[in-house]
């Protein structure tokens, strides 16, 4: 069985604070993909990051950084300097790469995040 | 705007009536996502579409529930005889072209209220 599990339900941070928000997975696919995306309280998901599960390189974009670790199932998401426009709830999110999996993305609960001036 | 597009954003409908949701994906995607999001919760995946064939459907999908993708391009979501706890966020996304290995992107979603 494929799982995402963000134990975070909320977190608040003021202004340039760096956060980080965690994500767990399972699976049994060798092959697998993970992802991230932000969901605004205009409602729509908005891709941030795919990765692949034989790359784990981790990644920096900006103020945004992923570290996936296959050790420990892990891919956490760290916002550096978190500003206001950040505030929102963010989704990690795994697909598997073979048979009928692979065209459902698993969402884990979302972690609500708030950044406060 | 070249981005997924879904109509209508908002349904209220009476316990009972039938609804259909339209989604558009950005046109050169091959495959077509419906998910449902409830207050407090991830996405719940629904169904799949590679061009026009159904590859998927969760367990979530009820008899009540039908989707459809005629010709490849837009895909129609049906709910008949509507129950209160069909009252959710129906979200569209979709993918490619080429191989499972890239990302789904999502439209704004039908907000549906079933009263």
């Amino acid at each position: 069985a494929q799982k995402v599990t963000q134990a975070q339900t909320e977190i608040s941070v003021v202004e340039k604070e760096d956060v980080t928000l965690d994500c767990v997975y399972e699976t049994r696919d060798t092959t697998y993909y993970l992802f991230w995306y932000k969901q605004p309280p205009s409602g729509e998901l908005v891709f941030l990051i795919r990765r692949n599960s034989f790359d784990e390189q981790n990644e920096i974009s900006g103020r945004y950084s992923w570290n996936f670790q296959k050790s420990t199932s892990s891919f956490n998401f760290t916002i550096t300097a978190s500003q206001v426009v950040d505030s929102a709830v963010y989704f990690c999110a795994l697909r598997g790469g073979y048979g009928g999996s692979q065209g459902n993305l698993i969402f884990g609960k979302g972690t609500k995040l708030s950044v406060k001036p | 705007d070249t981005g997924v597009s879904q109509d209508p954003r908002h349904k209220i409908t009476k316990r009972g009536q039938n609804v259909t949701f339209r989604c558009d994906p950005i046109s050169e995607h091959n495959r077509l996502y419906w998910y449902r999001q409830t207050l407090g919760q991830g996405p719940e995946f629904l169904t799949y579409f590679q061009n026009e064939a159904q590859l998927e459907k969760s367990r979530l999908l009820s008899d009540r529930f039908s989707a459809e993708r005629p010709k490849g391009s837009f895909s129609t979501l049906e709910i008949q005889r509507t129950e209160q706890g069909d009252s959710a966020m129906y979200l569209c996304a979709s993918s490619g072209p080429g191989t499972t290995n890239t990302e789904a992107f999502f439209g704004q979603g039908t907000r549906l209220t079933v009263v």
